[in-house]
């Protein structure tokens, strides 16, 4: 089956601006995840959702960052007043929330964001 | 403050040689340890899972050790190929769902 897609794969905007990041599971997982990625770092964990509600936001960098799942499926990460310190690959995953901890987390290929 | 460590340079090896990528880790007590693997320009995939109460795990060439006295994972790759390149990324967790990813090693792998 299909698994995570992410859209726009690409992503440049102006400093100040706002942007929209949108993630889409695979079908039928509950859980789902937002990581960034920095160039020659690892993904660093910003949200994780399980349904409908964000269950931890605790790596949210600062409130100008927000994520919703309204229905429990498509994910949307929101940026505002974007900052070039923002620009980096955003990654989103998702699993199926059967395994508890030790889901296994399935990753779509990112959005590559570039604030100038 | 909690940290993961893994070889920040380059791992060189020729084809058919076993790659050994270390994870040391301090102020996190884990329950499991993953390995990842990561291509340019894709997501990661994961690959094996291994349980604080597991020393070693197996699948096909790959092999996973995790101490938790020594606070460190061993990662092999047996019988190396040339597909086998990527960045090899070891996540953890105290606790919850989030993983915390170490920086990866990049490993290379030639004819």
């Amino acid at each position: 089956g299909a698994g995570v897609s992410q859209t726009p794969s690409n992503k440049v905007t102006e400093k100040g601006k706002y942007v929209e990041l949108r993630c889409d599971p695979i079908s039928g997982h509950t859980a789902l995840y937002w990581y960034r990625q920095s160039l020659g770092q690892g993904p660093e964990f910003l949200i994780y959702f399980q349904g409908t509600g964000a269950a931890d936001d605790s790596g949210l960098p600062n409130d100008r960052f927000f994520a919703v799942r309204p229905e429990g499926s498509v994910s949307t990460l929101k940026i505002q007043r974007t900052e070039r310190g923002d620009s980096a690959v955003y990654l989103c995953a998702s699993s199926s929330g059967l395994a508890g901890l030790t889901d296994t987390q399935y990753f779509g290929p990112g959005t590559r964001l570039t604030v100038l | 403050s909690q940290k993961i460590e893994q070889n920040s340079e380059a791992l060189n090896i020729q084809e058919g040689k076993t790659a050994t990528l270390t994870c040391n880790y301090t102020n996190y007590s884990p329950a499991y340890l993953q390995w990842y693997r990561q291509d340019p320009g894709r997501g990661p995939v994961f690959l094996l899972l291994i349980r604080e109460n597991e020393k070693e795990k197996r699948k096909e060439r790959l092999k996973v050790t995790f101490d938790t006295t020594l606070k460190q994972s061993l990662f092999h790759i047996t019988a190396s190929q040339p597909a086998d390149s990527a960045t090899y990324l070891c996540a953890l967790s105290n606790s919850g769902y989030a993983l915390n990813f170490g920086k990866g090693t990049s490993l290379l792998v030639t004819p």
